[in-house]
Parts: C-alpha cells; structure tokens; sequence
C-alpha cells in the first residue's frame, strides 16, 4: 500500500505570514495533485505536479515536485483569511487512481 | 456544465438496509472513482472505473458494489448497510493524466 503522509495536521497562523505543508512517500508517483477543500463541499483541484523538481506558482502559492517524484511541498505566501481550508495532496498511481494524504487544516485568522 | 451531480446529499439508513448512492457526470470523462472520507483519515478510494463496462476494487471495497453501465453514470450501492460505513462519499471523474472533479459529497449515517 502507498501511503502519503502531510505535515502540519493543523496550522493557525496570523494573516500576512507565510507557510509551508509538506506531502512525503517512500513510494514513486507518475504524477501528484493537490486539492483544497472547505466543509460541506468536495475537493477541488489546485494544481499537478508531473516532473521530478517540477516548480509550479498560482498566485501566491508555489507548488514543487521532488528530484525522485516521492515528495511534494505547498508553500504559501502572505496567508489571507480566504486561504483558510483543508489541503490535500493526492499521489496518481497507475490507472488514474489516487492515493491521498491525511490532509493538512489551516486556518488563517485575520 | 453542472459538472459531478451526486445524490442524495444526506442519509440515515438503519443498520442492514441498502441504497444506491448516485453519481453523473456531464463531462465525458473515462474515470470516475468512489471514495469516502472519515475524520482524520483523509479519502479512501472504494471502487474505481477506467471506462463503461470496466470497474475495479480500491483500498476499501468491502460492503460496496459498483457498476458502469454508461459514461455517465457510477452508481454505489451498499448492499447491507453497518454503522462503519456512517461517513462522507464522494464521487469523482476525470480524464486520463487530469486532475479529477469531485462531487459535493453525500453524508451518510448508518443507525
């Protein structure tokens, strides 16, 4: 079984401050995605990552692949309240089928 | 494109009835995928399809069946409901080397 761990579980931070969640697996992905979800609602794709040391920036979030395709990072600069949610990376096996981490809570109180 | 449509959004069943949780998307995707999401344990997938006519177990398929009769449609069924399988599903559909879409998910309690 291929598990994904994520970093921080929980994070509460103040608006303006810059943060990290990391995503890692001992285990190879073809490709790896990261999702935000708010309650009641599904999650929704933010980015994917396909090529090892692969870098990719929305806004004011940066995603990077690792060299060996096993880790993934989130990086956020200067939070906003709107930033508040549950992220989640996902690992594509073979087959389009994914394997999610345990996701990381942030809340960024104004 | 209303996107993934899944019904219902809310569910109590007693413990040994069976439903059908329902799942259709509009976007012509070839993979669609159940999985469900329990507190602290992130999403596990439960039934997975590739195409119309082809379905495959995930990490969490006891309890559950799946078919693919059309492009569209996933329906779930679980087959004797059992107060473990109380949680949150979501479905999702996507095409091959994308991102999926989910579905706004169904919350089931099982009593």
């Amino acid at each position: 079984t291929q598990l994904l761990e994520q970093s921080p579980q929980f994070l509460s931070i103040q608006e303006g401050e810059n943060l990290t969640v990391y995503c890692n697996s001992s285990s190879v992905f073809s490709s790896l995605q990261w999702y935000r979800q708010e309650p009641g609602e599904g999650p929704v794709l933010l980015v994917t990552v396909v090529t090892g040391g692969e870098v990719k920036k929305l806004k004011r979030l940066t995603f990077q692949f690792g060299d060996a395709r096993k880790d993934s990072s989130l990086h956020i600069t200067a939070a906003q309240p709107g930033d508040t949610g549950l992220y989640l990376c996902a690992g594509d096996n073979a087959g389009n089928m994914l394997t999610f981490g345990g996701g990381t809570r942030l809340m960024v109180k104004p | 494109n209303a996107g993934v449509t899944q019904t219902p959004k809310f569910q109590v069943l007693k413990t040994g009835q069976s439903m059908t949780l329902q799942c259709a998307q509009d976007m012509n995707h070839e993979y669609m995928s159940w999985y469900r999401q329990d507190p602290g344990m992130g999403l596990r997938l439960i039934h997975y399809s590739v195409g119309a006519g082809i379905t495959d177990q995930g990490e969490v398929p006891n309890g559950y069946n799946v078919s693919r009769s059309t492009t569209e449609d996933f329906p779930l069924r679980l087959l004797s409901a059992a107060p473990s399988q109380t949680s949150v599903y979501f479905c999702a559909s996507s095409r091959e080397n994308y991102g999926y879409t989910f579905g706004s998910g169904t919350r089931l309690t099982v009593v």
